[in-house]
C-alpha cells in the first residue's frame, strides 16, 4: 500500500537557518503529495501542495518540488523564524473508493527554532 | 474565513463506554474524513463519507466504529466499546468536491480511555 517516510525530529535550529525537512513515498498510482503544519494547539493547515510530477508547491517562504524519479518531496525553507515553530507532515493522496482521495501521513517532523 | 470545528477538545471515558465526537464540517463541503493520531505515532485514516455513505475505510475502522450525518451539518463518529487502545487525537476534515484537492482539519478532540 501507499506510505510516507519523513525523517525523524526533532530539529532545532536557529532563526535565519536553512531548512530541509526529507520526504519520500511509496505510492501505486500517481498521487499528490502535500506539507501539512500542525502549530501547538492547533489541528493541521495545509501548507503546500503538488499535484504532478515537477510541480513546486511554495508557501509562506517554504518550498517542495514533487521528484517522481526519486519519489521525493522534501521540504524547504531559506530562513527559518521562530514562528515557524511547529509540527510539519508529509501527505500523499491517492484516489481510493469512490474517489476518496484519503491522506497518508508521515510520522511528522517537529522544528523547533531558536532565537 | 470557515473552518471545520469539532467537539469537545478533550473526552475522558471508561473502558467499554460508548463515545460520540462532534464534527460541523465546512458548510459546502461535500467529503468528510475522520482520521486519528496515538501518542507519538503517524496521523492514520479511519473513514472516508460521501453522499450520506462510507466511500472508504481504514482497517482500523472495524466493527466498534460508525459514523453519521444526522442533519446536514453534524459529522458524528461513534465508538461503542472503548477501548484502552482508543486512546488518541481524532481529527475531522473536510473536501470541497472530486478530486486531490486539500482537505480542511478540524483541531482535534483527545480521547483518554481509562
Amino acid at each position: 500500500g501507499d506510505s510516507v517516510t519523513q525523517m525523524e525530529g526533532p530539529v532545532t535550529l536557529s532563526e535565519e537557518a536553512f531548512l530541509t525537512i526529507n520526504c519520500t513515498y511509496t505510492a501505486t498510482g500517481y498521487p499528490s503529495l502535500f506539507w501539512y503544519v500542525q502549530y501547538p494547539g492547533e489541528g493541521l493547515q495545509l501548507l503546500l501542495k503538488a499535484t504532478k510530477a515537477d510541480d513546486k508547491g511554495s508557501n509562506k517562504g517554504f518550498e517542495a518540488t514533487y521528484r517522481k524519479e526519486t519519489t521525493s518531496f522534501h521540504l524547504e525553507k531559506g530562513s527559518v523564524q521562530v514562528s515557524d515553530s511547529a509540527v510539519y507532515f508529509c501527505a500523499l493522496s491517492d484516489q481510493g473508493g469512490a474517489g476518496s482521495y484519503q491522506l497518508t501521513f508521515g510520522k511528522g517532523t517537529k522544528l523547533s527554532v531558536i532565537p | 474565513e470557515p473552518e471545520v470545528t469539532q467537539t469537545p477538545s478533550h473526552q475522558v471515558t471508561q473502558m467499554g463506554q460508548e463515545v460520540i465526537l462532534r464534527c460541523v464540517p465546512i458548510s459546502n463541503h461535500l467529503y468528510f474524513y475522520w482520521y486519528r493520531q496515538i501518542l507519538g505515532q503517524k496521523v492514520e485514516f479511519l473513514v472516508s463519507f460521501y453522499n450520506n455513505e462510507i466511500s472508504e475505510k481504514s482497517e482500523i475502522f472495524d466493527d466498534q466504529f460508525s459514523v453519521e450525518r444526522p442533519d446536514g451539518s453534524n459529522f458524528t463518529l461513534k465508538i461503542r466499546s472503548t477501548k484502552l487502545e482508543d486512546s488518541a487525537m481524532y481529527f475531522c476534515a473536510s473536501r470541497i468536491e472530486e478530486g486531490p484537492y486539500e482537505q480542511y482539519f478540524g483541531p482535534g478532540t483527545r480521547l483518554t480511555v481509562t
